[in-house]
């Protein structure tokens, strides 16, 4: 299975300030003979809330996602930033991978304010 | 805008099946491009996935989980429905109802059900 790994576990941001997660691979979830597609996905969720898709290809946005959240990276090594942190982005960010199966998800990282 | 709703036993005792069904509402189910999955929350493991099914019925599940899964699909109720055999307390998690596209990212989840194993 593919292991990923987040960094850092938690962070603090003030409001407005800029807030950077990262997600390594244990293998590459590029697919070059697809459109050099990453195969990454981020998710937000608030306490009490399910998951919520941000993020899929590794950076194209979901359809009703704020413009502040922006995922990059490629083959291993994966971010996902918000530019302005609003107070309804504090939750636990999950990366996950479906370049094989089973697809896995990585441990999370959790934001405050 | 489709939603996914679970439903079924909060508690389940040891060595027993626990049974869930998740109903979709406001989309698309039969001959659409979707899948319907099953994920499973605990703090002990993170988020996993389980399995998923196609609306003609076609089940794929996690190796790690395969020997106890079984996914189902009511396409006429339009409901797809997860039996885990053999639990055990690891098996306690908020469990989700998810949809996806043959790309599995999960674009839309249920609110989940919390599923504790003890006797």
């Amino acid at each position: 299975d593919i292991v990923l790994t987040q960094s850092p576990d938690s962070l603090a941001v003030s409001l407005g300030e800029r807030a950077t997660i990262n997600c390594k691979s244990s293998q590459t979830v590029l697919y070059s003979s697809n459109n050099n597609k990453n195969y990454l996905a981020w998710y937000h969720q608030r306490p009490g809330h399910p998951p919520r898709l941000l993020v899929y290809w590794a950076s194209t946005r979901e359809s009703g996602v704020p413009d502040r959240f922006n995922g990059s990276g490629s083959g291993t090594d994966f971010s996902l930033t918000i530019s302005s942190l609003q107070a309804e982005d504090v939750g636990l960010y999950f990366c996950q991978q479906y370049f094989s199966i089973p697809v896995t998800f990585g441990p999370g990282t959790t934001v405050d304010i | 805008q489709v939603q996914l709703q679970e439903s079924g036993p909060g508690l389940v005792k040891p060595s027993q099946t626990l049974s869930l069904t998740c109903n979709v509402s406001g989309g698309s189910f039969s001959g659409s491009i979707y899948y319907w999955s099953w994920l499973r929350q605990s703090a002990g493991k993170g988020l996993e996935w389980i399995g998923r099914v196609s609306s003609s019925g076609n089940g794929y599940y996690n190796p790690s989980l395969k020997s106890r899964v079984t996914i189902s699909v009511d396409a006429v109720k339009t409901q797809f429905s997860l039996k885990l055999t053999s639990v055990t307390a690891a098996d306690s998690a908020v469990y989700y109802c998810t949809r996806h596209s043959g790309s599995y990212y999960f674009d839309s989840w249920g609110q989940g059900t919390l599923v504790t194993v003890t006797s």
